[in-house]
């Protein structure tokens, strides 16, 4: 069984500074890592995975995240927010075991990029 | 082609009344998730076809809860007898194959009254 914590419900930060959105997990077998962002009344869509391979994984909109498996965190980072990315951010994992594998899900990190 | 549909994507039901809500997976995905997303929380997992064969369904809160995917492409989430506590947005995913990308659709939003 895995678990993830986002560690922030909400981050406000200015218009074109950077910002770190937090997340931790638990697994007892290696996993895949991802991050999503949900804008209002819309599905999930993808930021970026990691699967294997670099720690340091780049993905749409300018955003990237570093595995770190000695301390079990997949923290997201942009280094200059936009108005636009103001949106829900979910942190998931899903076993590598092979079976079913849902996603399992952080609570999420409410992103308010303030003018 | 298109990415996943769901429909209604808003319902309205009186508690104790069925309920079906309609995925359809991006056309050739092998695999089929559905997830439940209450106020405020991450989407937690019900349950996972592969095909037509439902391999997962551990994440189902209760027997009133039943999903199928009869072809192996549309699949029904159907609430019998709803309760208020049903209420949550219910999201599907479609992937390639098993631990390849999940595609999210829009969601289903229920409002059991």
């Amino acid at each position: 069984a895995q678990s993830v914590t986002q560690l922030d419900s909400q981050v406000p930060v200015f218009e074109e500074a950077p910002v770190e959105l937090r997340c931790n997990y638990s697994s007892s077998v290696s996993v895949y890592l991802f991050w999503y962002v949900q804008y209002p009344n819309q599905g999930l869509q993808l930021l970026l995975k990691y699967l294997s391979g670099s720690t340091l994984v780049k993905g749409i909109n300018g955003f990237e995240a570093e595995f770190n498996k000695s301390q079990t965190s997949f923290h997201l980072r942009k280094p200059s927010v936009h108005i636009s990315d103001t949106a829900e951010y979910f942190c998931a994992v899903s076993g590598r075991g092979g079976g079913a594998d849902g996603l399992t899900f952080g609570k999420g990190t409410h992103l308010i990029i303030q003018p | 082609g298109a990415g996943v549909s769901q429909s209604p994507r808003y319902k309205v039901a009186k508690r104790g009344q069925d309920v079906a809500l309609r995925c359809d997976p991006i056309s050739g995905h092998v695999s089929l998730f559905w997830y439940q997303q209450a106020l405020g929380q991450g989407p937690e997992f019900l349950t996972y076809f592969q095909n037509e064969a439902q391999l997962d369904k551990s994440g189902l809160p209760s027997d009133r809860f039943f999903a199928e995917r009869p072809e192996g492409s549309v699949s029904t989430l159907k609430i019998q007898r709803t309760q208020q506590e049903d209420s949550a947005v219910y999201l599907c995913a479609s992937s390639l194959v098993l631990q390849e990308t999940q595609y999210f659709g829009p969601g289903t939003r229920l409002l059991v009254l």
